[in-house]
C-alpha cells in the first residue's frame, strides 16, 4: 500500500539556520511527493511538488528532490526565517487515483 | 480568488445535534474531499467525491454523511455528534483524479462538541 513517513517534530531552529525535514514513502507505482504548508489557523498550502524521479521542486527558498532509489522526498532550505514557523506535510499521489496520503506533520518554530 | 470556501469557521454543538459543514470550490474542479485533522493524527480522510454524483468512504467514514450537491459544492454532515468528533474539519478540491494534481485546501471549521 502507500503510506508517508515523516520525522517527529518539533523542531526548534535559529533564524538563519538551515533546516531539513525528512520524508520517505512506500508507494506501489510511481507517485508525485508533495510539500505542503500550514500556518496556525489557516488551511494547508502547495509548497511544492515533483512527479517523476530525480526532479527538484522549490519554492520560496524551500527544496526537495525526488530519490526514487531512497524512496525519499526531504524538505530543505538554506537559510529559515520567523516567518517559517508552521506545520509541514509530506504527501503522494499515485497514478489515476484520487486520494493523497499524507504524513503526520513536522511542527517548525524559528526562534530570532 | 476565492479557492475551496468551508462555512462555518467555528461551531460547538452539544452532544447528539446534528449540523452540516459547507463547502465551496470556484476553481472547476472535479474531484472534492473531507478530512479531519486532530493533534498528532495528520490528516484522515472522511470521505471524497471523485466527480459529480459519485461518493466514497475514506479511512473514517463512521458518523458522517456527505452529498456532492453539484460540482461546486460537497457537504458534510454529522447527523448526532459525538464528542469523538471535536476536531477541525477541511475540505479539499483537485483539477483531476491524476496523480502529479495537487490539492487545495479551504481554511477548515474548527468543530467542538461537549
Amino acid at each position: 500500500g502507500n503510506s508517508v513517513t515523516q520525522m517527529e517534530g518539533p523542531v526548534t531552529l535559529s533564524e538563519e539556520a538551515f533546516l531539513t525535514i525528512n520524508c520517505t514513502y512506500t508507494a506501489t507505482g510511481y507517485p508525485s511527493l508533495f510539500w505542503y504548508v500550514q500556518y496556525p489557523g489557516e488551511g494547508l498550502q502547495l509548497l511544492l511538488k515533483a512527479t517523476k524521479a530525480d526532479d527538484k521542486g522549490s519554492n520560496k527558498g524551500f527544496e526537495a528532490t525526488y530519490r526514487k532509489e531512497t524512496t525519499s522526498f526531504h524538505l530543505e532550505k538554506g537559510s529559515v526565517q520567523v516567518s517559517d514557523s508552521a506545520v509541514y506535510f509530506c504527501a503522494l499521489s499515485e497514478g489515476t487515483g484520487n486520494q493523497f496520503y499524507f504524513g503526520t506533520g513536522t511542527s517548525l518554530t524559528v526562534i530570532p | 480568488n476565492a479557492g475551496v470556501t468551508q462555512t462555518p469557521k467555528f461551531q460547538v454543538l452539544k452532544t447528539g445535534q446534528s449540523m452540516t459543514l459547507q463547502c465551496a470550490q470556484d476553481m472547476n474542479h472535479n474531484s472534492m474531499y473531507w478530512y479531519r485533522q486532530d493533534p498528532g493524527m495528520g490528516l484522515r480522510l472522511i470521505y471524497y467525491s471523485a466527480s459529480e454524483g459519485t461518493t466514497d468512504k475514506g479511512e473514517v467514514p463512521n458518523g458522517y454523511n456527505v452529498s456532492r450537491l453539484n460540482k461546486r459544492e460537497f457537504s458534510l454532515r454529522l447527523e448526532s455528534a459525538a464528542p469523538s468528533q471535536t476536531s477541525v474539519y477541511f475540505c479539499a478540491s483537485r483539477e483531476a483524479g491524476w496523480g502529479n494534481q495537487p490539492q487545495h485546501f479551504g481554511d477548515g471549521t474548527r468543530l467542538s462538541i461537549l
